[in-house]
């Protein structure tokens, strides 16, 4: 089952903050985030492994809840480059090596 | 490094052909995947490999078939095209985080 993501889409203004979350009804061993700009391959930004070890880039942070089986993602500051559709995608304990992917969550950056 | 690299870029194919999407990676990473994207849908595994000489079934493996030729190369073949199988095709490549190729975008009329 693909998990959940919230929400489906979101306009910003340049600076502004934002959330996005991707909840799973399986137990997780990681969640993945990407970004996908129109057009091309999605790219890697950040990835949670139950037990709290994180790795991803500097000006994006996000939180796993292993109990709850829910991430999110806090994107601060926005700017135009942060455009584009972010992915969740969840290992599950059984098949870490395989992920599944939520339908993503549109984000649009205005000047 | 060209990281991961796929061909060819853009295809069509009328229903009933078949084709080869290639796939290989110079990152020397074991594990190997094919999605296709749909409009809404996100990504969808089709087929993968956690190591040479290993192929498995993703979400979605009926009409496609899969060879995991060596270390560096995973390629996804049609039998026989449908227009349902038009869709972007991703190949990715992993050791914990996955890195994509740039895609094969497939028409079937």
């Amino acid at each position: 089952q693909q998990p959940v993501q919230s929400p489906q889409a979101v306009i910003l203004r340049e600076g502004e903050d934002a959330v996005i979350n991707c909840s799973s009804s399986k137990a997780l061993y990681s969640v993945h985030w990407y970004r996908q700009k129109h057009g091309e391959a999605p790219v890697f930004l950040m990835i949670l492994l139950k037990g709290g070890e994180q790795k991803g880039h500097e000006k994006i942070s996000a939180s796993f809840n292993e109990k709850k089986q829910q991430s999110s993602l806090y994107l601060t500051a926005s700017q135009l480059s942060y455009s584009g559709t972010y992915f969740c995608g969840t290992g599950a304990l059984d098949s870490n090596y395989k992920l599944t992917f939520g339908k993503g969550t549109l984000l649009t950056v205005n000047p | 490094n060209a990281g991961v690299t796929q061909t060819p870029k853009f295809q069509v194919l009328k229903t009933g052909q078949s084709m080869t999407l290639q796939c290989a990676q110079d990152m020397n990473h074991n594990s190997m995947y094919w999605y296709r994207q749909d409009p809404g849908m996100g990504l969808r595994l089709i087929y993968y490999s956690a190591s040479e000489g290993t192929t498995d079934k993703g979400e979605v493996p009926n009409g496609y078939n899969v060879s995991r030729l060596n270390k560096r190369e995973f390629s996804l073949r049609l039998e026989s095209a449908a227009p349902s199988q038009t869709s972007v095709y991703f190949c990715a490549t992993a050791f914990k985080e996955q890195f994509f190729g740039p895609g094969t975008r497939l028409t079937v009329l």
